[in-house]
């Protein structure tokens, strides 16, 4: 069974700095998906970026990029010029290609806070 | 396009009861998957539904059920409720093609 470990609960960056969440996984696929969702205090699930593990080249969308480590089995998310809003909690999930359904498995969460 | 709505938003039952929360995926979305969220449990994927048919069921009682309409709308029904099923309950719909999850507000549920 694969499963997803987020070894820290809680991280704090200073506004404007970078920093960076950990996310490590176990699964013996080859193929399959790996994401990193944000949830604020609303509650609401918000995509933040997504990597294929057969691509090698790692993904970015503006201040946020990953580094896909798939030997390793580590895909940390890396955010850049941090700012108010992106404290949340971050999950880390993986998922298996789609047509072996479309189940998310999560990480236990990081809650990031940003100091102004 | 509209996003990922369930309703109700809010509920409050007691232990015994039984509860019908709803989702409405994204227009042309056909693929809808239930997560239950708790302080102690994380998130735990419930089941996943398309085109009507059940693809996915998690590690749940059988209290925990679900169907899917021809709209693709979802609703999931939890019988005999107990105070551990208080949760945030959250729905996400996707493209079979994508298989991005893009999640609703969730449905609150406490349970006295």
């Amino acid at each position: 069974a694969q499963t997803v470990t987020q070894s820290q609960p809680e991280m704090s960056v200073q506004e404007a700095e970078t920093v960076t969440l950990s996310c490590t996984y176990d699964t013996s696929e080859s193929d399959y998906y790996l994401f990193w969702y944000k949830q604020p205090p609303s509650r609401q699930m918000i995509l933040v970026i997504r990597q294929e593990a057969y691509k090698q080249q790692n993904a970015t969308e503006n201040r946020f990029s990953v580094n896909f480590q798939k030997a390793a089995k580590s895909f940390s998310l890396k955010i850049s010029d941090s700012q108010l809003g992106d404290a949340a909690m971050y999950f880390c999930a993986y998922r298996r290609p789609y047509n072996q359904g479309g189940k998310l498995i999560f990480g236990q969460g990081t809650e990031l806070s940003v100091k102004p | 396009k509209a996003g990922v709505t369930q309703t109700p938003r809010y509920l409050i039952k007691t232990r015994g009861q039984q509860v019908t929360l709803s989702c409405s995926p994204i227009s042309g979305h056909r693929s809808v998957s239930w997560y239950q969220q708790t302080p102690g449990q994380g998130l735990q994927f419930l089941f996943e539904y398309f085109s009507e048919t059940q693809r996915n069921k998690g590690n749940f009682p059988g209290r925990f059920s679900g169907r899917q309409f021809s709209n693709s709308r979802s609703e999931m029904n939890v019988s005999t409720l107990e105070l551990g099923d208080s949760a945030l309950y959250l729905c996400a719909s996707s493209l079979v093609s994508q298989g991005i999850g893009f999640f609703g507000p969730g449905t609150r549920l406490t349970v006295l």
